[in-house]
């Protein structure tokens, strides 16, 4: 199954400052990559993704980066705001139209010190 | 589009009690539903794969006998937690595979198993 890891598991920055979330996974066949946002007590919530045909991609303030030759693709976050503190995961998922287990990393907290 | 419900958001029960957990697609046929428990401050962790008409396949570790898993329909997909212990309290989410032609997971809110 794959393997994912995710760096660093905690991340405390000042509002307005950039945060960058690294996530590295085993399966060379996955092609799509999603970023989950979770804050306490609620379902993860899609806030950005990409697929494997493209190596950069931007809305607003987030954008997602793939580097699949070295098998790990980052969230970036800029100016950072208080409510973006709450737990990042990444789950890297290969093709559809055969069966696949989903399997998350282990979470990053970011905190946004005002 | 792509809504998943989940019901309820909150339970507590007494040990050795069975609890039902419902997830529900309500705008789209969901053929696969995933089901996750995650702890405090710790990631989710997958606990089974329930396919339309079939049994589901669980994780390593994840007794199927204590966590049921019936996928009766293409928009509802139940986990019962039997004879419920403590230990058992978690956060249980449960997703579905989107159908936008990738593996987009659609969540459910949550519920929140607390057992006494």
């Amino acid at each position: 199954g794959e393997n994912v890891e995710q760096h660093p598991s905690t991340l405390s920055v000042q509002e307005g400052d950039s945060a960058v979330i690294k996530c590295t996974y085993s399966d060379s066949a996955s092609n799509y990559f999603p970023w989950y946002k979770q804050e306490l007590g609620k379902r993860p919530q899609l806030i950005i993704d990409i697929r494997s045909n493209v190596g950069e991609k931007k809305d607003q303030r987030i954008a997602v980066t793939l580097n699949k030759t070295a098998k790990h693709f980052s969230l970036h976050i800029t100016e950072t705001q208080p409510e973006d503190s709450a737990v990042y995961f990444c789950a890297p998922l290969p093709p559809s139209g055969g069966s696949y287990i989903p399997t998350f990393g282990r979470g990053t907290s970011l905190i946004v010190h005002p | 589009g792509a809504v998943v419900s989940q019901h309820p958001s909150r339970v507590i029960c007494k040990s050795g009690t069975s609890v039902k957990i419902e997830c529900r697609s309500l705008d789209f046929q969901a053929t696969t539903m995933f089901w996750y428990r995650q702890f405090p401050k710790q990631s989710l962790m997958l606990m089974a794969t329930s396919n339309e008409g079939s049994k589901a396949t669980y994780e390593q570790g994840v007794e199927k006998d204590k966590f049921l898993i019936n996928h009766a329909s293409l928009t509802l997909s139940t986990l019962t937690v039997t004879s419920a212990h403590p230990e058992d309290s978690s956060f249980y989410i449960c997703s579905a595979d989107g159908t936008g032609g990738g593996n987009e997971q659609f969540f459910g809110p949550g519920t929140r198993l607390t057992v006494l």
